[in-house]
């Protein structure tokens, strides 16, 4: 079955640390997309990154980036010198079909 | 562009009532989705749509139901609500299906069931 597992229910940092959210995932799919998105305090959901399963080149995006590894079936998420802003519940998700599956969510709170 | 907007943004039923949750687009797209948030459990698919006149079930439908008549607009009601229904609720729109295109989200409508 589609599964997405975020383990970290909870991680606290002080500003300016790294901090890496872990995603394992699930799928009996050959070809899927994986995404993140980030949900700060206001509620609203706001979309982060999408990935193909056949694109195992890390990225980069400003303090952000994300290592895919299909071999471990993970795709992680590190934030680089954290800062408060940064605070949220973050959420991968995994493509199934035309749907989404999405994790738990790890709540990152950043302390000034 | 106004996104996906959602109405209400809160609301309070009593066990056995019905009510209507509007979701509407305004990018034009194809796929339209409902989800309900719950501690610890993330977003949940209840139903969603692939196109006008369309709907299909989600992980949890039970208790719900959906309309699209039009393209830009998706309705989930509640024909009687229960307090397992307390959660927030996300509507989602998106041009195509997952693998092609990632999902926009509407601020969220939060229900609370006595």
């Amino acid at each position: 079955a589609q599964k997405v597992t975020q383990a970290q229910t909870e991680i606290s940092v002080v500003e300016k640390e790294d901090v890496t959210l872990d995603c394992v995932y699930e799928t009996r799919d050959t070809t899927y997309y994986l995404f993140w998105y980030k949900q700060p305090p206001s509620g609203e959901l706001v979309f982060l990154i999408r990935r193909n399963s056949f694109d195992e080149q890390n990225e980069i995006s400003g303090r952000y980036s994300w290592n895919f590894q299909k071999s471990t079936s993970s795709f992680n998420f590190t934030i680089t010198a954290s800062q408060v802003v940064d605070s949220a519940v973050y959420f991968c998700a995994l493509s199934d079909g035309g749907k989404l599956i999405f994790g738990q969510g790890t709540t990152l709170q950043v302390k000034p | 562009n106004a996104g996906v907007t959602q109405t209400p943004k809160f609301r309070v039923l009593k066990t056995g009532q019905s009510m209507t949750l509007l979701c509407a687009q305004d990018m034009n797209h194809e796929y339209m989705y409902w989800y309900r948030q719950d501690p610890g459990m993330g977003l949940r698919l209840i139903h969603y749509s692939v196109g006008e006149g369309t709907t299909a079930k989600g992980e949890v439908p039970d208790g719900y139901n959906v309309s699209r008549l039009k393209k830009q607009n998706f309705l989930l009601g509640l024909e009687s609500a229960a307090p397992s229904q307390t959660s927030v609720y996300f509507c989602a729109s998106s041009p195509g299906g997952a693998l092609d295109y990632e999902q926009y989200f509407g601020p969220g409508t939060r229900l609370t069931v006595t």
